[in-house]
C-alpha cells in the first residue's frame, strides 16, 4: 500500500484565517481525495482531487471555502479558508489503490479559536 | 440520511473472545464494503473488504460477512487481543465511484 504523508500534523489557528495542509503520496495515484472527522462524528468526504482539473466536491463543501489543488499525481494541498470554530476537526487524505481500497494519511488535527 | 450505520457506539469483549462488530447501509447501489480500524492521533487502517459478489472473505484473524438481503455486514475478530482496541468503521462505496461512505464507528475494547 502507499506511504502518505500529510503537514502539518496539527495546528492551532484563529478564527478568520486560513490554513493549507498538504499531502504527500510515496508513489503516483490516480485518485485522492479529503475527508473531514468533526469531533465525535463519522469521517465525511469533501472532494476528490483531480490531477489537472478542479476538484470534484459532495454536497455542502464548496470550492471558495475549501480550495484544493492536485499539481502532480503524487501531492495534493487542502486549504480551509476563513476559519470559524466549526471547522475544528481532523482533515485527511486519502488515495485509492486501483482496486477499490482507499488508505488514509495521518490526518491534521485542526483547532479554531 | 445516513447510509451506513453502526448502532453500537461501543463493544466491550474478554481477550480470546470473539468480537462481532455490526453494520447496515440502506443504498442498494452499494457494492463495495470496507472495514477501517483507528487508533486515537492516526488515520484509519485498512483491515479487510468485501465485494457484494461475495458473502464471506477471511484475512488471518478477521472475517467479513455480507447479508445482502438483509443489507447487513459484519466483522468477526477472533481471537480478540487488547491491541485490537480501537474504533472501527465500516464504508462503503458503489463501484467505479470512489466515494466511501462510513458509519459512526464502534469503540472497541479489549480487556486482558
Amino acid at each position: 500500500s502507499a506511504v502518505i504523508s500529510q503537514k502539518p500534523s496539527r495546528d492551532i489557528c484563529q478564527r478568520g484565517t486560513s490554513l493549507t495542509i498538504q499531502c504527500q503520496v510515496d508513489s503516483q495515484v490516480t485518485m485522492m481525495f479529503w475527508y473531514r472527522q468533526q469531533p465525535g462524528q463519522s469521517l465525511t468526504l469533501i472532494a476528490t482531487a483531480n490531477q489537472g482539473s478542479e476538484a470534484t466536491y459532495e454536497s455542502g463543501f464548496v470550492i471558495d471555502k475549501f480550495p484544493i489543488s492536485r499539481p502532480n499525481l503524487t501531492f495534493s494541498t487542502l486549504t480551509v479558508s476563513n476559519m470559524s470554530p466549526e471547522d475544528s476537526s481532523i482533515y485527511l487524505c486519502s488515495v485509492d489503490d486501483g482496486h477499490s481500497e482507499q488508505y488514509f494519511g495521518p490526518g491534521t488535527r485542526l483547532t479554531v479559536t | 440520511d445516513q447510509q451506513v450505520k453502526q448502532n453500537s457506539p461501543s463493544l466491550s469483549v474478554q481477550e480470546g473472545r470473539i468480537s462481532i462488530l455490526n453494520c447496515d447501509y440502506t443504498n442498494s447501489m452499494f457494492d463495495y464494503f470496507l472495514w477501517y480500524k483507528k487508533y486515537p492521533a492516526e488515520g484509519p487502517t485498512f483491515l479487510i473488504s468485501i465485494s457484494s459478489i461475495k458473502d464471506k472473505n477471511e484475512d488471518g484473524r478477521f472475517t467479513v460477512f455480507l447479508n445482502k438481503s438483509a443489507k447487513h455486514l459484519s466483522l468477526h475478530i477472533v481471537p480478540s487481543q487488547p491491541g485490537d482496541s480501537a474504533v472501527y468503521f465500516c464504508a462503503a462505496s458503489g463501484r467505479g465511484y470512489g466515494k466511501l461512505t462510513f458509519g459512526q464507528g464502534t469503540i472497541l475494547t479489549v480487556h486482558p
